[in-house]
């Protein structure tokens, strides 16, 4: 399996922009995750999918920020407007269900979003 | 509310020798899953160990180990033999119950010549 891929790896932008992050999970896991990572905040959860539901969305910062998940092998983590804040590194994450078991989550190569 | 955390944030250590990186969680629940990742210069996220909150023995994986003590909820990293390669930043996170995880604010380890 190639892991979680995510695209772009690079993305710089201007304020007031809309942003699309895109992420391919591993085939066969069943949660979806995106963090953000930032020098003052650390690693900080976003938003998370189970069977391509939203269950968690208390970490999205404001309205700004979306996500969805249309199928089982793709999500979007979408900004708009994005503003010179939101500057960081985003990484998708996927884990598998077994049985309730808590399992590790594979992290993509992150996107590095710069908002000019 | 779970809480990690790392009270570490640079540790440097000769190479050979062994580390230990220190991790201690906050949680009322009885099931969790404490993790290790390591972050090295080129941005990844890889998983190192696993422990379970219910599991009777400290987890191991190769060099890495992890010296779980429930009582004073700690899960230190131990890295056996550290080599120049293991110099990265490395975070301790928890998950309870729905999968997601929570992360400390990472340790920053330098591996000397």
């Amino acid at each position: 399996d190639a892991g979680v891929i995510q695209s772009p790896r690079h993305e710089v932008t201007e304020m007031g922009q809309e942003v699309t992050l895109r992420c391919k999970p591993i085939s066969g896991h069943d949660y979806l995750f995106w963090y953000r990572q930032t020098m003052m905040r650390g690693l900080e959860l976003l938003i998370y999918f189970n069977n391509n539901v939203p269950i968690d969305d208390s970490g999205m910062p404001e309205d700004r920020f979306s996500a969805k998940m249309p199928n089982a092998s793709f999500s979007t983590l979408k900004i708009q407007p994005s503003e010179p804040r939101d500057s960081a590194v985003y990484f998708c994450a996927s884990s598998l269900d077994l049985r309730g078991l808590i399992t590790e989550a594979f992290f993509g190569q992150g996107t590095r979003l710069t908002v000019v | 509310a779970q809480k990690i955390t790392q009270t570490q944030p640079g540790m440097f250590v000769q190479e050979k020798e062994a580390v230990t990186l220190d991790c201690t969680y906050d949680t009322s629940d009885p099931s969790y899953g404490l993790f290790w990742y390591k972050q090295p210069s080129s941005g990844e996220m890889i998983f190192l160990i696993y422990q379970g909150s219910y599991d009777q023995q400290n987890a191991t994986e190769g060099r890495y180990s992890l010296n779980f003590q429930k009582a004073r909820k700690s899960a230190n990293l131990v890295i056996s033999a550290s080599q120049l390669g293991d110099s990265a930043m490395y975070f301790c996170a928890m998950s309870q119950g729905a999968q997601k995880l929570v992360f400390g604010q990472g340790t920053r380890l330098t591996i000397n010549p």
